[in-house]
């Protein structure tokens, strides 16, 4: 099982540029997470979409967008990146509350 | 404020040595605590899971206690191993979060196992 695969790993991008994150995941999952990883600080949620259909805002949504395109695929998009998206994304998934699974993860950085 | 607060954060150990790591929170109420494992470069692994009413909880070399009266948990790795070296994350789930991800994340302990 490959569970939640993220691409791109690595992507360095200037400011002002746009790109999207893609995730998905092949466990039938119906909840999909995305969070942010910084130096020193716990992961924060940026988005989440608790089924398919649905998106909602975590606690740090500002400057970013969210696509639930499926029940396997959750994509987030930067429109304007800013030098303080600079972080290592992770996108998630789960079922029951008891169990998440996370990506490997998508490390940017904006100049 | 809910929160999540990991001891020490950072720790140098002989291979083959015990350590335990300390999670302290201030989520209430709360679901359930789990310990997750970040090796480098890669995503959370779950280690161990606990519900507010469970003491303790073992995964082979990993075994997580939990005192919800004192708000602190703590994980301890026996015969430690080469590739425990990782960041140990404690992550706390306040009640009625379900599905919506919004899980309190401790900061972590990095742990180095040297030879």
């Amino acid at each position: 099982n490959a569970g939640v695969t993220q691409t791109p790993k690595f992507q360095v991008l200037k400011t002002g540029q746009s790109m999207t994150l893609q995730c998905a995941q092949d466990m039938n999952h119906n909840s999909m997470y995305w969070y942010r990883q910084d130096p020193g600080m716990g992961l924060r949620l940026i988005y989440y979409s608790a089924s398919e259909g649905t998106t909602d805002k975590g606690e740090v949504p500002n400057g970013y967008n969210v696509s639930r395109l499926n029940k396997r695929e959750f994509s987030l998009r930067l429109e304007s990146a800013a030098p303080s998206q600079t972080s290592v994304y992770f996108c998630a998934s789960s079922e029951v509350v008891l169990g998440y699974t996370f990506g490997s993860g998508t490390r940017l950085t904006v100049v | 404020k809910n929160q999540v607060e990991q001891s020490p954060q950072s720790l140098i150990i002989l291979e083959g040595k015990n350590c335990t790591l300390q999670c302290n929170y201030t989520v209430s109420p709360f679901s359930n605590l789990r310990w997750y494992k970040q090796d480098t470069g890669r995503g959370p692994v779950s280690l161990t899971i606990m519900t507010f009413s469970e003491n303790t909880k073992s995964n082979g070399r990993y075994t997580a206690t939990l005192d919800a009266d004192t708000k602190q948990s703590s994980l301890h790795i026996t015969a430690s191993q080469l590739s425990d070296s990782a960041s140990y994350i404690c992550v706390v789930s306040p009640y009625g979060s379900g599905n919506t991800g919004k899980l309190i994340f401790g900061q972590g302990t990095t742990l180095q196992v040297k030879p």
